[in-house]
């Protein structure tokens, strides 16, 4: 079965460092999710991806993060400097079509924890 | 601003037992509703949907129902087993977007 592929799983970084989280999406799907995901709370919208452009990164910090998806196929997420406030789970999600009632499916996720 | 809540934070049921778990949302706007399943460390998963147009939809051993006069979701689970244990998360889809907003979530824990 086709999944969403995250990588790394786990990830543990200083504070001021830079990290970048990976996402290959289901083959086929062009929008791709980056979301983030507190402790006990639901996942926020980060950035959408149609193709290669994006549609949406209201939610972004982009004073320090950054996302990409360069061919429209897989994608990479980066924070530069990390911040203690950004230990979070990073999940992202693929879907065929960018409709309202289109399924997303997500990826494993990658922890990141800023010390 | 809007929002997606849930009213119980830790539902706990004897395997075997029904459960139910609930939502409230705000925004009158939301056509397409979601439930997910997280397991730990794992992501969400995909259990049921259901348009504004309904107010009920079966799946297997789920069954979601819709409220439109109260602004209330429900994710009924039948017979509920230990693989069940999980966090559940409503999620709206707000109008014409396909942005998802989440609500915090339900943790359901299944004893023998």
């Amino acid at each position: 079965e086709a999944e969403v592929a995250q990588s790394p799983r786990y990830k543990i970084t200083e504070k001021s460092q830079a990290v970048a989280f990976w996402c290959d999406p289901i083959s086929g799907h062009a929008t791709l999710y980056w979301y983030r995901q507190i402790l006990g709370q639901g996942p926020e919208l980060l950035v959408q991806f149609q193709d290669e452009s994006v549609v949406d990164d209201s939610q972004l910090p982009k004073d320090r993060f950054s996302a990409e998806r360069l061919k429209g196929v897989d994608s990479t997420l980066k924070i530069q400097p990390a911040e203690l406030g950004d230990s979070a789970m990073y999940l992202c999600a693929s879907s065929f079509e960018s409709t309202g009632d289109n399924e997303q499916f997500f990826g494993p996720g990658t922890r990141l924890t800023v010390l | 601003g809007e929002s997606v809540g849930l009213h119980l934070p830790t539902l706990s049921v004897q395997e075997g037992d029904n459960s139910i778990i609930n939502c409230a949302y705000s925004n009158s706007a939301s056509d397409y509703f979601i439930w997910y399943k997280q397991e730990s460390g794992k992501g969400p998963q995909f259990i049921i949907d259901i348009r504004s147009n309904m107010d009920k939809r079966q799946g297997q051993r789920v069954t979601v129902l819709l409220n439109k006069t109260v602004k209330h979701l429900s994710l009924q689970i039948a017979a509920t087993q230990p693989g069940d244990s999980a966090v559940y998360f409503c999620a709206e889809n707000m109008g014409n977007t396909d942005k998802l907003i989440f609500g915090t979530g339900t943790r359901l824990q299944v004893f023998p």
